[in-house]
């Protein structure tokens, strides 16, 4: 079946140690965004890539980092420089970038939390 | 800038009675607006969309919205809730680079 696939469901870390979320995707979309999920806050863009080897930063951008080498895979870094990880990330796509359709597929989420 | 408000952080409602919840958004450019459900420790899945035509907007689950660009509103209702339907909902609007998220609205539905 077609759809994004993010891994790990759960992570637990240690503070100060980098972390990276894994976001697949086989619906051939062209572009793809990680959020970051808060209670109460709604969902907050962290980086976006509307193409192979581009992306942009999002709202939220510091302390994190990402790499967009293959179309299908999108992986998130939570980098010690992140003051407070501890949160739901989503991972989403779109077949061409939301400016033109607007509709996000998205992951089931990862769940990170920072001991 | 373009934003979207929630005025509801919370909404409890009784099983099969009708339910409002409240979206507000300001936009300088075309509009384009959506409703995404999210089940707990879940992603989100959209329920409806406005793009361009009828204002009245019907979606899945038997939801509806309706644009109204003179109070800058797309309020989802529906007629009838069920346990099931008892969720996060999120209002979003299309921005510059990606989709802009309301803060949600938790819909409670008690028996």
């Amino acid at each position: 079946d077609g759809g994004i696939t993010q891994s790990p469901k759960y992570l637990f870390r240690k503070e100060g140690q980098n972390v990276t979320l894994s976001c697949e995707q086989n619906l051939n979309h062209d572009a793809m965004y990680w959020y970051r999920q808060d209670p109460g806050q709604g969902l907050r863009l962290i980086y976006y890539s509307q193409i192979v080897n581009d992306f942009q930063k999002g709202d939220i951008a510091e302390g994190y980092s990402v790499s967009r080498e293959k179309k299908e895979s999108f992986p998130l870094t939570v980098t010690s420089a992140q003051k407070n990880p501890t949160a739901f990330y989503l991972c989403a796509s779109s077949p061409r970038p939301t400016a033109n359709t607007g509709e996000l597929f998205f992951g089931e989420g990862s769940r990170l939390t920072v001991l | 800038a373009q934003s979207v408000t929630q005025l509801d952080s919370q909404v409890p409602v009784f099983e099969e009675a009708p339910v409002e919840l409240r979206c507000n958004y300001s936009s300088s450019v075309s509009v384009y607006l959506f409703w995404y459900v999210q089940y707990p420790n879940q992603g989100l899945q959209l329920l409806l969309k406005y793009l361009s035509g009828s204002t009245l907007v019907k979606g899945i689950n038997g939801f509806e919205a309706e644009f109204n660009k003179s109070q800058t509103s797309f309020h989802l209702r529906k007629p009838s809730v069920h346990i099931s339907d008892t969720a996060e909902y999120f209002c979003a609007l299309v921005g510059r680079r990606a989709l802009t998220f309301g803060s949600g609205t938790r819909l409670q539905v008690q028996p």
